[in-house]
This record gives structure tokens, sequence and C-alpha cells, in this order.
């Protein structure tokens, strides 16, 4: 059965921290991986990766997809408020019937 | 450009009612999608369509009917309401099949719909 597992499923941070969060898969036919942001409203992309090892970046956000060890991780450093949201890790199959999403980490930055 | 746009924003329904919910884009894409969206299980694909006049169903399916006659319109249809319906859905659309336009590839999401069963 395919699945998709993100770590922590929440965390608090103050300002200024820095923050890694972590998403495994187990999914058959995979091509890519997409971390999504999610506030009070619909989901907005932030990264698609398809190959091992290249860094994407973005500001202060990051991600990296490790695809022997089936893994990816979103960095975010010098938190800010704004940053607290929903991150949604996302898994796409090469075939064409299914997207799997994973449960999301909560992340709330405190002042 | 609007974007994707869905309504109704909130919507409580009888068991056995039946409603459809609406989506548009004015953005020309190709592909369109549904999905729903429960605490700690994710976002699930509920149908997608590549284009107009093409749909299929994707993971969890059952209960719902979908249809695109036009490029920029992808309603869902509830046909019997069941509680376990009781959810958020959100309406998304791409240029194309995900993915398939390369590393500037974004999928665009509606506000979403509160749907409550009761």
């Amino acid at each position: 059965e395919d699945k998709v597992v993100q770590s922590p499923l929440s965390l608090v941070v103050h300002e200024g921290d820095t923050v890694t969060l972590n998403c495994s898969y187990e999914v058959t036919n995979f091509r890519s991986l997409l971390w999504y942001k999610q506030e009070k409203k619909a989901p907005t992309f932030l990264f698609m990766l398809t190959s091992s090892g290249i860094e994407k970046k973005s500001g202060r956000l990051s991600s990296i997809l490790d695809k022997k060890e089936l893994s990816s991780i979103l960095n975010i450093t010098a938190t800010q408020t704004g940053d607290s949201a929903i991150y949604l890790c996302v898994v796409l199959k090469t075939s064409y019937d299914k997207v799997i999403f994973g449960p999301g980490t909560s992340l709330s930055v405190i002042p | 450009n609007a974007g994707v746009t869905q309504t109704p924003k909130f919507q409580v329904l009888k068991t056995g009612q039946s409603m459809t919910l609406q989506c548009a884009q004015d953005m020309n894409h190709e592909y369109m999608s549904w999905y729903r969206q429960d605490p700690g299980m994710g976002l699930r694909l509920i149908h997608y369509s590549v284009g107009a006049g093409i749909t299929d169903q994707g993971e969890v399916p059952n209960g719902y009917n979908v249809s695109r006659s036009t490029t920029e319109d992808f309603p869902l249809r509830l046909l019997s309401a069941a509680p376990s319906q009781t959810s958020v859905y959100f309406c998304a659309s791409s240029y194309s099949f995900l993915g398939r336009t390369g590393e500037s590839y974004e999928q665009y999401f509606g506000p979403g719909t509160r749907l409550t069963v009761t």
C-alpha cells in the first residue's frame, strides 16, 4: 500500500529558529515529490523534486530529495511568524490514478 | 485572473440529499482534480480530468460523479450524501498533468468547500 509519512506532526519554535521537516514515502512507480504550504486556505506550491541530491531553494526555504532513503527534507531558516502553517508532502506516481498526500506537519512560530 | 474558484464555501446537507460542488478556472488549464481533506488523512484524490470530455477516478471515487464538458468547469456531484462525506473539498488545476510541464510545474487550488452531512 502506498503511503507518505511526515514527521514531526506538529512543531512549535521561536522566531529565528531553523527547522527541518521530514517526509518519507513507500510508493510504487515514484515520479516526483512536492511540498506545499497550507495556511487557513488552499495549499500553495513550494517545490517539486524529481532528482535525488539536488537542492531546491526559495528564499529561506530549501528542500532536497534522497531516493535511496526514500525521503525528503524541507528546511526553513530564520523562521518568521508568517511561516506558521501546515506543510504537506505529496508524492506523484508515474501512473495517472493517484496522488499521495502526507498528513502534514503543523508548524507554529511564536514571537 | 480569478484563478480557481469554488462554490459554495460552506454547505450543510441531510443524509440522502444530492448536490453539486462547482469548480471553475480561467487559466485555460488542461488538468483539473478534486480532493477531499480529512483530519489526519491528508488530501485524497477523488476524481480528475486531463482535458475536456475526459475524466477518471482517483483514490476515493465512490459516492461522487464528475463531468468535464468545458475546459473551464469541473463540477463534483454527490449522489446521495452520507455522513462519511463530511469533509473539506478542494478543486485544483494545472497546465498539464502533474509534473509533465517539468520544473516549473504548479498546481493551483481553489479556496475549498466545507461540507457537513448530518
